[in-house]
């Protein structure tokens, strides 16, 4: 089944402890993204891939990291959260050719 | 970023037809899109026009104008299920380009 893979789905941690979110595609898509939903302001763009080992800023980059390694992987990471980062954060790829957004199923993120 | 203004809440009822607005100001457009968001969930795509004129899926349509940057999601038939977040997208650019999205419209059914 084509589906794009968010791990995990709900995460609590405290500020400056590191932490990784996992973002997997099986449908060989050459654009993956990052975006962060917050009441009243929609989604935002964190950062972007056009293709392995291409990657830029969104709307909201700071705090923020990604890699892109490998073309079906695009994990983000806090080096050190903060609670301002406490949001819901979707991972979305898309194909060549094709219009639609493909979303993973949400992390809902909580920084005490 | 882009300026794209969509209303914040709707409320219809079971059966009726709703009109979702949304306009935008960008450069370089390439296309908007609707996407339906159920609570806790990720947002489904719905439409995409890129040409003005009118997309027809099944119950839901939407309606392109490019030079007024306009365009609307209408709805009929309305069902309790579609009681849900409707959001608009701007896309810039190259066919690759990066997508824009609106607040969302909370649209809620009521039987």
């Amino acid at each position: 089944e084509a589906q794009v893979t968010q791990n995990p789905r709900y995460l609590i941690t405290v500020t400056g402890k590191k932490l990784t979110v996992t973002c997997s595609q099986n449908m060989n898509h050459e654009y993956m993204s990052w975006y962060r939903q917050d009441p009243g302001l929609g989604l935002r763009q964190i950062y972007y891939s056009m293709n392995v080992e291409v990657t830029d800023k969104g709307d909201v980059p700071e705090g923020y990291k990604v890699s892109r390694k490998e073309k079906r992987n695009f994990p983000l990471i806090l080096e050190s959260p903060s609670p301002n980062q406490t949001s819901l954060y979707f991972c979305a790829s898309r194909g060549g050719g094709q219009e639609k957004l493909f979303f993973g199923s949400g992390t809902q993120l909580s920084v005490l | 970023g882009q300026n794209i203004d969509q209303p914040t809440e709707m409320t219809a009822t079971e059966g009726a037809i709703v009109q979702i607005n949304c306009t935008y100001q960008t450069s370089g457009f390439n296309g908007l899109f609707w996407y339906q968001q159920h609570a806790g969930e990720a947002p489904t795509f719905l439409s995409y026009n890129v040409l003005d004129g009118l997309e027809e899926k099944g119950r839901f349509s939407s309606f392109l104008s490019r030079s007024k940057g306009y365009s609307y999601l209408l709805l009929k038939e309305l069902q309790m299920k579609d009681s849900a977040s409707y959001l608009c997208a701007v896309r810039r650019g190259s066919t690759l380009g990066r997508l824009y999205f609106g607040r969302g419209t909370q649209l809620t059914v009521w039987p």
